[in-house]
C-alpha cells in the first residue's frame, strides 16, 4: 500500500533561518507523482510542486527547492531565508493511478512556524 | 485565475439535519475528489469522478453520504443524517487527466455538526 511519512510533526526556526522537510514515501508503483502542498493558517490548500518518478533533477523555484533521492524514496523540501509568510503546514502527497485518475496519499503534514 | 470554488465556507449544524456542501471545478477540469481532514485522521479520500462518471467511492460512509456530479460545474456532497463525528473540514479538488495531473484543491467547507 501506498505511504507517506513526514516524520516532523513541528518545526520551529527563527526568520532567516534555513530549513528542510522531510519527506519519506512507500510505494510498489514504478511511475508516480510525488507533490507538495501549503495550508496556510487561512486553510486552504495551495499548490506547490509534482516531480515525476523518472525525473530526478532537484528543483529550485526561488528560496523554495526540492531534492528527490530514489534511492532512498526521500523527496525532501528547502526553504532558504525562512521569512514568517512561510509559516504554515506542509503536505507531502504520493499519487497512485486508479482508472486513470491520480489518488493522492497524504502525509500527517510538518507544522512550520517561522518566528521573528 | 481559475480557482476551485466551494460554497458554503462554514456550515453548523444540528445532528440529524442533512448538509449538502457544493463545488465548482476549473472549467475544463475532467476530474473531481472529495477529501475530508480531521486532526485525527487527516486528509483522506472520499470519492472522486472523471467525466462526471463517479470511480470510487470507497472512502465514503455508504449509508449517509452521497456525491454526485450533475454537470461538469457542478459536484455536490451530501450527509444526511449529518453526526457530530462529521464535523471536519471538506475539500474539493479538481484536475485534468492526462494533461498536468496536479490536483488543485478549494478553500474547503467547515463543517460543525452539533
Amino acid at each position: 500500500a501506498q505511504k507517506v511519512t513526514q516524520a516532523q510533526t513541528e518545526i520551529s526556526v527563527v526568520e532567516k533561518e534555513d530549513v528542510t522537510l522531510d519527506c519519506v514515501y512507500e510505494t510498489r508503483d514504478t511511475t508516480y507523482y510525488l507533490f507538495w502542498y501549503k495550508q496556510p493558517p487561512s486553510g486552504e490548500l495551495v499548490f506547490l510542486i509534482r516531480r515525476n518518478s523518472f525525473d530526478e533533477q532537484n528543483e529550485i523555484s526561488g528560496r523554495y527547492s526540492w531534492n528527490f533521492q530514489k534511492s532512498t524514496s526521500s523527496f525532501n523540501f528547502t526553504i532558504t531565508a525562512s521569512q514568517v509568510v512561510d509559516s504554515a503546514v506542509y503536505f507531502c502527497a504520493l499519487s497512485e493511478t486508479i482508472q486513470g485518475a491520480q489518488k493522492l496519499v497524504f502525509g500527517q503534514g510538518t507544522r512550520l512556524t517561522i518566528n521573528p | 485565475d481559475a480557482r476551485v470554488t466551494q460554497t458554503p465556507r462554514h456550515k453548523v449544524t444540528e445532528m440529524g439535519q442533512e448538509v449538502t456542501m457544493r463545488c465548482q471545478p476549473i472549467l475544463g477540469h475532467n476530474t473531481v475528489f472529495w477529501y475530508r481532514q480531521t486532526m485525527m485522521q487527516g486528509l483522506e479520500l472520499l470519492a472522486y469522478f472523471r467525466n462526471r462518471a463517479p470511480l470510487d467511492d470507497s472512502g465514503m460512509p455508504k449509508d449517509r453520504f452521497s456525491a454526485e456530479m450533475p454537470d461538469a460545474t457542478l459536484a455536490t456532497l451530501k450527509i444526511q443524517p449529518s453526526e457530530p463525528r462529521d464535523s471536519a473540514v471538506y475539500f474539493c479538488a479538481s484536475g485534468l487527466v492526462g494533461y498536468t495531473d496536479t490536483q488543485y484543491f478549494g478553500p474547503g467547507t467547515r463543517l460543525t455538526v452539533l
